[in-house]
């Protein structure tokens, strides 16, 4: 069975600290990747994809993911945080139209 | 343009009592989805719809939950009885399909359910 695997539950950071969140998937084959982030009082809202190509994509805000197929991860990064950047932040690979979510990592900017 | 909308926001009720929740999708959009997302953990998929037809709702408890997607437009979500398990934000999403790609997907603000 498919499953998504975040380690960080809870993350507390202070303003221009890197950031690394974790996720790991437990199938093979073709993959397509997914972050969402949801914002204090808003909607989900994707922040990056991978398809295909290059295994370091770029998404909104300054976030970035790299791809490594061998270890199974598509971990998220930012190398310099902002009180903004609060919010939960949900990995979500696909398979078959349908989006295994992980359990979410909450990240606390202090500023 | 508009995102997804869903009503209502939230709801408070009493177990056993019945409830629904509608979502417009994103016009054009022809999948739409319904998730469960319980406290601290991520969005669930309830059931996903292509146009009208429901392709997956292996995950719908079906001897109290029901959907529909009429004209493949908007869709009612209905819980009858409800259980105070039932509790948590019901989410729609909804996105364009096309030849089995992955897209993302774009989701609505959500119901709060609260079964007392």
């Amino acid at each position: 069975a498919q499953s998504v695997s975040q380690h960080n539950h809870h993350v507390i950071l202070s303003e221009a600290a890197s950031l690394e969140l974790g996720c790991n998937y437990s199938y093979g084959g073709t993959v397509n990747l997914f972050w969402y982030v949801q914002y204090p009082g808003q909607h989900l809202q994707l922040l990056l994809k991978y398809f295909s190509g290059d295994p370091l994509v770029k998404g909104i805000k300054g976030f970035e993911a790299e791809f490594i197929k061998s270890k199974f991860s598509f971990n998220l990064r930012k190398p310099s945080v902002q009180w903004s950047d609060t919010a939960e932040y949900f990995c979500a690979p696909p398979q078959f139209n349908k989006f295994y979510f992980g359990s979410g990592t909450k990240l606390n900017v202090k500023p | 343009e508009a995102g997804v909308v869903q009503s209502p926001r939230y709801k408070i009720i009493e177990k056993k009592q019945p409830v629904a929740f509608w979502c417009n999708p994103i016009s054009g959009h022809n999948t739409l989805y319904w998730y469960r997302q319980n406290l601290g953990q991520g969005p669930e998929l309830l059931i996903r719809y292509e146009n009208e037809e429901a392709v997956d709702d292996s995950q719908l408890p079906k001897d109290r939950f029901s959907a529909e997607r009429l004209k493949g437009v908007d869709s009612t979500l209905k819980i009858q009885p409800a259980e105070l398990g039932d509790s948590a934000v019901y989410l729609c999403a909804s996105s364009l399909v096309l030849a089995g790609s992955y897209t993302e997907q774009f989701f609505g603000p959500g119901t709060r359910l609260t079964v007392l």
